[in-house]
């Protein structure tokens, strides 16, 4: 099993919606999970960070965890087609906090 | 937030010589520094971490002879890619973090490495 899976996608949305990404980690003791913007040929950018169960929200970026199952997503509203990247879900393991990467997530948004 | 500083940003070279990239941690000080590479549409693959003043651990797959890491100082590792082949061309990007269970990692550029 991986450690750490996402949808590769594409994941294609019109600009102005909802844009919604989704990850499941395998490690139940898992503490901090990650969001990273990867544009193509750069270096992934953080977008956001959660480490308890919820919703946490910036600006058009909401990330929701549930650890109970295990998932974690990221929300973007009011999609803008500079939101086009891959998006990267990271998690640090609960016994050697090391950072495990997702293999990414295509967003695509049509203007 | 923290600024983790790569060079070169590019580089082409001939099959058969080394390579050397610098990953800098600016403002703070990384005692681990972590290697990725990542080839067109894939995703990053962890190839080792940098551990300063000791020996890296590289993960399962990855030739230890040929990227060799060298983390002398807390704010610099590299990352020398020897005997380089037009099949270790990839995007070689560096990170950093403060540590412990929380820490947000820092990326560098990334470097493109092209061998012909």
């Amino acid at each position: 099993q991986k450690e750490v899976e996402q949808n590769s996608g594409p994941l294609s949305v019109p600009e102005g919606a909802i844009a919604s990404l989704n990850c499941t980690y395998s490690d139940r003791g898992s503490q901090s999970f990650f969001w990273y913007r990867q544009y193509s040929g750069k270096s992934p950018e953080l977008i956001m960070f959660i480490y308890s169960n919820g919703d946490k929200e910036d600006g058009r970026f909401t990330a929701q965890l549930n650890k109970a199952s295990q998932y974690v997503s990221l929300l973007i509203r009011d999609s803008q087609p500079s939101d086009s990247a891959t998006y990267l879900c990271a998690v640090i393991g609960g016994s050697n906090y090391k950072l495990t990467f997702g293999k990414g997530t295509l967003l695509t948004v049509n203007p | 937030g923290a600024v983790v500083s790569q060079h070169p940003s590019w580089v082409i070279c001939k099959s058969g010589t080394s390579v050397k990239i610098e990953c800098r941690s600016l403002d703070f000080q990384a005692t681990t520094m972590f290697w990725y590479r990542q080839f067109p549409k894939q995703s990053l693959m962890l190839m080792a971490t940098s551990n300063e003043g000791s020996k890296a651990t590289y993960e399962q797959g990855v030739e230890k002879d040929k990227f060799l890491i060298n983390h002398a100082s807390l704010t610099l590792s590299t990352l020398t890619v020897t005997s380089a082949h037009p099949e270790d061309s990839s995007f070689y990007i560096c990170s950093a973090d403060r540590g412990g269970a929380r820490a947000e990692a820092f990326f560098g550029q990334g470097t493109r490495l092209t061998v012909v």
